[in-house]
C-alpha cells in the first residue's frame, strides 16, 4: 500500500511569507504528527491530529499551527517565518494515537531566505 | 522528561565488520522502544521496534534488545554493508509522541 506522501519536497520562501504544507497518511490510519528536524536541535516534536483534534503539541510557538481533515490528510502552517525555521519537516503517519508505531514521509525541505 | 542518548558518531568501519550503536533512555513508565534509519535527502523509516523488556525486535539484519535493568537498547548488526551508510535514530515513545536521540552517523567503508 502507498506509504506517506508529504507535498511539496521543497521549497523556499521569505522572511515574513507563510507556508503550508501537505501531508497524505497511509490509508487507514488516523493519526498524523509533524516534526521538525534541523542540525542544532535535531528532531522536535511538533503537534499530533488524531481524528480532526489536535491531541498533543510540542514546544513550539503558535505561528505553528495545523489541521486533519476528515480523509486524515493534515496541513501544517507556519505563519510569519524567520530564518530558523529553515528545516525538513517531517510527517509522520500511525493508526492509533500516541506514536506507538509510526511512518514518516519523505520530508518537505522548507528554507527561508 | 524522557530523553534518549546515543553514542556520538561517525562511525566509520569496514565492510563485513561487527556493529554497535549505543542508546538509552531516561523515561517514566514503560516506554515503547524504537530504531529508526535516515538515507541521506530521506525521511525516517522504521527500522525495529520493542515494546517491553526484554523484548528483541530484529530487521534486516539488525537487533536490539529492550533492557529496562539497564535501561538500554543498543542497535547490533553482525555483519555491515556499504549499504548501510546512514543515520540512526534511536526513539521512545511513552504513548503521546517519539522523543529521538541526537542521531549516529554510520559510515562503512569497502
Amino acid at each position: 500500500k502507498a506509504g506517506v506522501t508529504q507535498t511539496p519536497r521543497y521549497l523556499i520562501k521569505t522572511r515574513g511569507q507563510q507556508v503550508t504544507l501537505s501531508c497524505s497518511p497511509i490509508s487507514g490510519h488516523r493519526s498524523v504528527s509533524w516534526y521538525q528536524q534541523t542540525p542544532g536541535q535535531g528532531l522536535q516534536f511538533l503537534f499530533e491530529y488524531f481524528s480532526e483534534t489536535q491531541r498533543n503539541k510540542g514546544n513550539f510557538p503558535g505561528r505553528f499551527s495545523g489541521r486533519q481533515f476528515s480523509n486524515s490528510r493534515s496541513e501544517m502552517n507556519v505563519s510569519t517565518l524567520e530564518l530558523g525555521d529553515s528545516a525538513l519537516y517531517l510527517c509522520a503517519s500511525s493508526l492509533y494515537q500516541g506514536n506507538t508505531e509510526a511512518f514518516f514521509g519523505q520530508g518537505t525541505r522548507l528554507t527561508v531566505v | 522528561g524522557d530523553s534518549v542518548t546515543q553514542m556520538e558518531g561517525p562511525v566509520t568501519l569496514s565492510e563485513e565488520a561487527f556493529l554497535t550503536i549505543n542508546c538509552t533512555y531516561t523515561a517514566t513508565g514503560y516506554p515503547s522502544l524504537f530504531w529508526y534509519v535516515q538515507y541521506p535527502g530521506e525521511g525516517l523509516q522504521l527500522l525495529l521496534k520493542a515494546t517491553k523488556a526484554d523484548d528483541k525486535g530484529s530487521n534486516k539484519g539488525f537487533e536490539a534488545t529492550y533492557r529496562k535493568e539497564t535501561t538500554s537498547f543498543h542497535l547490533e548488526k553482525g555483519s555491515v554493508q556499504v549499504s548501510d551508510s546512514a543515520v540512526y535514530f534511536c526513539a521512545l515513545s511513552n504513548g503521546n509522541k517519539l522523543v529521538f536521540g541526537a542521531g549516529t552517523i554510520l559510515r562503512v567503508k569497502s
